[in-house]
């Protein structure tokens, strides 16, 4: 099993609907979550952080939820710009242990 | 504030062939960081650095080296080019050890090995 497993898509999603994708992790001692996103050969760029309590930025959400291991994003009134591969981060204790995940391709239908 | 740079952005090797892959960062960051991400696949850490003079193997270290003689310099060496080492390679810096948060990254150098 993948430390950090997304599907990869891609969703075909019509402007203005909520979208919403999971992320699943292996190790129940991850520390930290994040979100990225990356546009086409561009570099990663944080979307925003996961916490316990979840937590949101204008239309974006994200949760976690530690029983079930896995972190979401949801997107609602989705704009042709979200179109992108979103990328899931789990880190464990260490400095550098970051794990990332191969990433959620969305794509925003006119 | 040009932030991470990196050089080249594109480049081809035959199998054999070395080179370095360069990146400098203005931000006087401590940790600097090199990736390699495959298509289909999540970045994977080949070296990490915490300062100058101190450099570690990541996840994926064979076939490369670094080196980091000063904060803002951390070059990527590729001494025998193989096909396996096609891929775009992502250096980033960060001025604490907090985690995916305060990763700042480098557009990227695309390096195909025929």
């Amino acid at each position: 099993r993948k430390e950090v497993e997304q599907d990869p898509g891609p969703f075909n999603v019509p402007e203005g609907a909520t979208v919403a994708f999971n992320c699943t992790y292996s190790n129940s001692a991850s520390q930290s979550f994040f979100w990225y996103r990356q546009d086409c050969r561009k570099e990663p760029k944080l979307l925003m952080s996961v916490y316990s309590s979840g937590n949101e930025d204008g239309r974006f959400t994200a949760q976690l939820n530690r029983a079930s291991q896995y972190i979401s994003l949801l997107i609602r009134d989705s704009k042709l710009s979200d179109s992108a591969t979103y990328l899931c981060v789990v880190t464990l204790d260490s400095n550098y242990q970051l794990i990332w995940g191969a990433g959620t391709k969305l794509i925003i239908k006119p | 504030n040009a932030g991470v740079t990196q050089t080249p952005k594109f480049r081809i090797l035959k199998i054999g062939q070395s080179m370095t892959l360069q990146c400098t960062q203005d931000m006087n960051h401590n940790y600097m960081y090199w990736y390699r991400q495959d298509p289909g696949m999540g970045l994977k850490l080949i070296y990490y650095s915490v300062g100058a003079g101190i450099t570690d193997k990541g996840e994926v270290p064979n076939g490369y080296n670094v080196s980091r003689s000063t904060t803002e310099d951390f070059p990527l060496r590729l001494e025998l080019a193989a096909p396996s080492q096609t891929s775009v390679y992502f250096c980033a810096s960060s001025a604490t050890s907090a985690g995916a948060n305060v990763l700042t990254f480098g557009a990227g150098s695309r390096l195909t090995v025929l």
